[in-house]
């Protein structure tokens, strides 16, 4: 059974530029959510598909939209790419909306913005 | 709005020592609690939780946390640890009655274990 998978692993761009980022849940889940970690930071929440819908959203700027496709994979868009925007980008899936349940994360691709 | 303190940023301990690694939250709603290991340049995982129940919760690889309500804290506890405990250590909430599951996590806490 495959985890969470989630490519490319490693990115580099430049700033202005646009990426995306690509999740495939685990098998069985419907719920998928982003986080940005930075460097020596705890990871910070970005925001939650389900049904593919916007959810929920943290306190991210309109630059980093998302979507969910109808098999639950997802992508993560980041426009006007930022130096600031330089960190892990980690994608979780899980079962259903409600909380308590396990989020299973996926290994994460590292973007750096030169 | 939930916020998560990891009051020690690096733990170093020898190994087959004991641990513990704290954890402080703030809520103004019930939340769930959750530690989370992640290893060098992998994901997070899952180490135990608490939804409900026992305030004692049992864990992967020997870990245990306890719940303390008044002091809002979940510390995670080994009794002895190993040299691939190695990680950095996450404590996080998710909002109890919520219709969105989303974790707020600490700073982390980078556990070195010396031989």
């Amino acid at each position: 059974d495959a985890g969470v998978t989630q490519s490319p692993t490693h990115l580099i761009k430049t700033r202005g530029q646009q990426v995306t980022l690509r999740c495939s849940p685990k098998s069985g889940h419907d719920t998928v959510s982003w986080y940005q970690q930075a460097l020596g930071q705890g990871p910070q929440f970005i925001f939650q598909y389900y049904e593919e819908e916007e959810r929920q959203r943290g306190n991210f700027p309109d630059r980093f939209s998302g979507h969910q496709f109808p098999n639950y994979s997802s992508e993560l868009n980041v426009n006007a790419l930022l130096l600031g925007d330089s960190a892990l980008y980690l994608c979780a899936s899980s079962l259903g909306l409600a909380g308590g349940g396990e989020q299973y994360f996926g290994p994460g691709t590292r973007l750096t913005v030169t | 709005a939930q916020s998560v303190t990891q009051l020690d940023s690096q733990v170093p301990v020898f190994e087959e020592a004991p641990v513990e690694l704290r954890c402080n939250y703030s809520s103004s709603v019930s939340v769930y609690l959750f530690w989370y290991v992640q290893y060098p340049n992998q994901g997070l995982q899952l180490l135990l939780k608490y939804l409900s129940g026992s305030t004692l919760v049992k864990g992967i690889n020997g870990f245990e946390a306890e719940f303390n309500k008044s002091q809002t804290s979940f510390h995670l506890r080994k009794p002895s640890v190993h040299i691939s405990d190695t990680a950095e250590y996450f404590c996080a909430v998710s909002e109890r009655d919520s219709s969105a599951s989303k974790i707020i996590f600490g700073s982390g806490t980078r556990l070195s274990i010396r031989p």
